[in-house]
């Protein structure tokens, strides 16, 4: 079957890092999505990853093992802003599906 | 960012009512999607289209059908909905099938009474 597994919920002070961990059993594989969606309005694209390693995007990056099905989402130097649920998703191969995960929401404290 | 317009933003109706949730892309896009979003769940693909084709339709009840006039413009016309069919609905777009990150509208709440 297909599956994407992230926490529910997380909580994280502001200035810190947090990592947001993205796991997935998908029958193919055409590049892992990162997306950011705030209460009420539409999810963003944040990063993505098609080859293993790390990629950086300002204070977010993205981590990719495609052998062990496996991604991050860095946050570095929290802001209250970042705030909101965060959706792992993968492309399925040759196609258009892309397949979510339920997302994590994260709380930013003071 | 208004790449992706939907309307209308809210929607209540009742159950033997008839409807159309409209999506519009100035992207220059060729893809465009209709998911659904409850409460906790994971984004449900509902269906694609590439150039104004249907190439996914993914098992959804015919109570939804879409329309594609053109590459810019997706409907989703609601006909008998259910009270589970109470969600945010999320149309986006891509530039084609290839790994792009997808486009989403801020949505149609809709509320079934």
């Amino acid at each position: 079957g297909q599956n994407i597994d992230q926490p529910t919920e997380m909580t994280a002070t502001e200035g810190a890092i947090v990592q947001i961990n993205c796991t997935y059993q998908t029958s193919g594989f055409n590049g892992l999505f990162w997306y950011q969606q705030h209460a009420g309005e539409a999810p963003t694209f944040l990063s993505y990853n098609v080859l293993d390693g790390l990629e950086e995007k300002g204070r977010f990056s993205s981590f990719l093992s495609r052998s062990k099905g496996y991604s991050y989402l860095l946050l570095k130097e929290l802001q209250m802003k970042d705030s909101a649920s965060y959706l792992c998703a993968v492309r399925d191969t040759g196609g258009f599906k892309t397949i979510f995960g339920a997302g994590t929401r994260l709380f930013v404290k003071a | 960012e208004t790449g992706v317009t939907q309307t209308p933003r809210h929607l209540v109706m009742g159950m033997t009512n008839k409807k159309s949730l409209k999506c519009e892309q100035h992207l220059g896009h060729n893809a465009m999607y209709w998911y659904k979003q409850s409460a906790k769940k994971p984004l449900e693909l509902m269906f694609v289209y590439n150039f104004k084709e249907q190439t996914e339709n993914n098992s959804v009840p015919s109570r939804f059908s879409p329309e594609c006039p053109n590459s810019s413009h997706l409907f989703l016309h609601l006909h008998t909905l259910q009270p589970e069919d109470s969600a945010l609905y999320l149309c986006a777009s891509s530039p084609n099938r290839g790994p792009q990150p997808q486009h989403f509208g801020d949505g149609t709440r809709l509320s079934i009474l």
